[in-house]
């Protein structure tokens, strides 16, 4: 089935440790995102790319960082966790980067939780 | 800044209609965006509105007021699995997406 594949779906993390959470779409979107949701807030925007090998900081990019090799994949790494990082994460992709109707396309989120 | 607010949360009859309000402020606007999300799962669109007025899909309807700021959605024919969080979601002059927190959304039999 065509969309977007997250991995892993959940996990609980030390502090200070690296954690790397992968993303792949299948749909040959050039656009993809990578948001945090958080009780209360609206999804922010950390990081996105609107086509390989560019990327760009959104709301809160501050320890996060993330790379677009190809148009397939986009990793988010957390050099360093913080409690302050514990949240859903969701990867989304676009057709487009920018115009047109902008639907974005979600998948099912990765619950991290640093302790 | 840049800001959207609606309710955080809303109760309604199954069977009935009800209305989802947005208001936002934008540093620039290329549309207003609704997705559904239910509980624990990922969201997923609804409807966009670039152009003032209503737009109809099936028992939903989005409507776009640009010179007020304002949208709603607008859920005819309740049932159950209508309960969800929907978010309303401005993009910007520079094609970003600024989010709501989400409206959830209880639907009593």
């Amino acid at each position: 089935i065509a969309g977007i594949t997250q991995a892993p779906t959940s996990q609980i993390l030390a502090a200070g440790r690296r954690m790397t959470l992968r993303c792949t779409q299948d749909m040959r979107h050039n656009a993809m995102y990578w948001y945090r949701q958080d009780l209360g807030l609206g999804l922010r925007l950390i990081h996105y790319s609107n086509t390989a090998g560019t990327t760009g900081k959104g709301e809160v990019p501050d320890g996060y960082s993330v790379s677009r090799a190809n148009t397939d994949d986009f990793p988010l790494t957390l050099a360093s966790a913080v409690p302050s990082q514990t949240s859903v994460y969701f990867c989304a992709s676009s057709p487009l980067a920018g115009g047109g109707t902008g639907e974005l396309f979600f998948g099912e989120g990765s619950r991290l939780t640093v302790l | 800044g840049q800001n959207i607010d609606q309710p955080t949360e809303m109760t309604a009859t199954e069977g009935a209609i009800v209305q989802i309000n947005c208001t936002y402020q934008t540093s620039g606007f290329n549309g207003l965006f609704w997705y559904q999300q239910h509980a624990g799962e990922a969201p997923t669109f609804l409807s966009y509105n670039v152009l003032d007025g209503l737009e109809e899909k099936g028992r939903f309807s989005s409507f776009l007021s640009r010179s007020k700021g304002y949208s709603y959605l607008l859920l005819k024919e309740l049932q159950m699995k209508d309960s969800a969080s929907y978010l309303c979601a401005a993009m910007d002059s520079n094609y970003q997406l600024i989010w709501g927190a989400g409206t959830k959304l209880i639907i009593k039999p």
